[in-house]
């Protein structure tokens, strides 16, 4: 079945360092969808990205959909204690009704 | 936003009992509904997929005996733990989407104990 992994598992950062988090798909994908799921949390929505190569940015973060559409990264520009959280990337199966398959996740933790 | 809410938050129950979870969008209608698990430190797992007035699809392994989904309208889904176990305990949330291929917004999920 489609498997969608993460690197790394987890990242420990100071405040003000970067962060990068990997998304690998076994399948293209339709769409990807990034989620923050705060310790204790729900998953929240942070962005999708549809096109091929596509690049996005909200304020520090900046996501990338790889050309090949089974591949997507998230970058955190000097991080801060509230981006702490679990990084979850979601893929829409290329040709399937709906299912989302979230990626591993990646725990980041920050400190001062 | 779209506002998904999940009830109860929390459950404890003794081995056996059966357990009912609701899930309503509050601001759009849903015509579709998700379930997933997720156990402690771990990524979120689909068990089911369900669609207003129709019966659930349910992800391999999830059995639809054990897990009984009932999505009686575009703003309600549920989900029965019947005859919880202790293997049962977990983190169960739900999303809705009133559009399959675009954005899933979460329920804040229900916390599950069996004792």
């Amino acid at each position: 079945g489609q498997q969608v992994m993460q690197i790394p598992q987890y990242q420990h950062v100071q405040e003000g360092e970067d962060f990068t988090t990997y998304c690998n798909s076994s399948t293209t994908l339709s769409n990807i969808q990034w989620y923050k799921q705060r310790p204790g949390g729900h998953p929240v929505f942070l962005i999708q990205l549809v096109k091929s190569g596509e690049v996005k940015k909200q304020k520090r973060l900046t996501f990338q959909f790889g050309e090949a559409k089974k591949n997507s990264s998230l970058h955190i520009t000097a991080t801060q204690t509230t981006d702490v959280g679990t990084y979850f990337c979601a893929g829409l199966l290329t040709g399937t009704a709906s299912k989302l398959t979230f990626g591993t996740g990646t725990r980041l933790q920050v400190t001062l | 936003g779209a506002v998904v809410s999940q009830h109860p938050s929390w459950v404890i129950c003794k081995s056996g009992t059966s357990v009912k979870i609701e899930c309503r969008s509050l601001d759009f209608q849903a015509t579709t509904m998700f379930w997933y698990r997720q156990f402690p430190k771990q990524s979120l797992m689909l068990m089911a997929t369900s669609n207003e007035g129709s019966k659930a699809t349910y992800e391999q392994g999830v059995e639809k005996d054990k897990f009984l989904i009932n999505h009686a309208s575009l703003t309600l889904s549920t989900l029965t733990v019947t005859s919880a176990h202790p293997e049962d305990s977990s983190f169960y949330i739900c999303s809705a989407s009133d559009d399959p291929q675009e954005t899933q917004y979460f329920g804040p999920g229900t916390r599950l104990l069996v004792l």
